[in-house]
């Protein structure tokens, strides 16, 4: 069975331009949150979608964004990007909104430059 | 809001022997979910290990055990044997329990583990 998907690996990015990070969950899983991951702030939670709905989101400003299709996909998007943006972006899935058991994939390095 | 604290930044051992990580936390529920994550510089998010709140028993798999004390609200990793392959950074981190609280897990700072042969 495939893990968690994440694309692309890496991104570079300059200040103002916006990103779409994407993430394809284990087959049959139908939830999927997104963590922010820097040296200074560690890991942060930012949202958690399933069935295409948004639960939960994180402390993050409006640029920070995300959707979930019906094939339980996921992207996230950053518009005006600024160089604090700078972080790896890691997406989890796991099989119900309320299963504990989350499997992470490889992340997206972003560097805003 | 709640809280995990990693007190330790890094920590070593030698390949064979045993190392304990710490953390602890602060959280007002009763209910929840403790983990261990690992992130190898792959920097894939590894869960080692997990360990519900109403239960008593601490949790084993294979050399990962936990000392899960709920009234202290302490929760460290017990690494066994260690190997070259256990080198990486170890996150603790809680969850709420489903019926309780905002579903996102919530890390420590983590604590990196080197092995030595």
């Amino acid at each position: 069975k495939a893990g968690v998907t994440q694309t692309p690996r890496y991104l570079i990015k300059t200040r103002g331009q916006q990103v779409t990070l994407s993430c394809s969950p284990i087959s049959g899983h139908r939830s999927v949150s997104w963590y922010q991951q820097t040296p200074g702030q560690g890991l942060q939670f930012l949202f958690e979608y399933f069935s295409e709905t948004q639960r939960n989101k994180g402390n993050f400003p409006g640029r920070f964004s995300g959707r979930q299709f019906s094939n339980s996909r996921s992207e996230m998007n950053v518009s005006t990007l600024e160089l604090g943006d700078s972080a790896l972006y890691l997406c989890a899935s796991s099989l119900t909104a309320d299963n504990e058991k989350l499997f992470f994939g490889s992340g997206t390095q972003l560097s805003v430059l | 809001a709640q809280t995990v604290t990693q007190s330790q930044p890094e920590m070593s051992v030698q390949e064979a022997e045993t190392v304990t990580l710490s953390c602890t936390y602060d959280t007002s529920e009763s209910d929840y979910y403790l983990f261990w994550y690992k992130q190898p510089p792959s920097r894939q998010m590894i869960l080692v290990i997990r360990q519900e709140a109403y239960k008593q028993q601490n949790a084993t798999e294979n050399r990962f055990s936990v000392n899960f004390q709920k009234a202290a609200k302490s929760f460290s990793l017990k690494i066994s044997d260690s190997q070259l392959g256990d080198a990486a950074m170890y996150f603790c981190a809680y969850r709420p329990h489903m019926n309780t609280g905002f579903q996102k897990l919530v890390f420590g700072t983590g604590t990196r583990l080197l092995v030595s042969p």
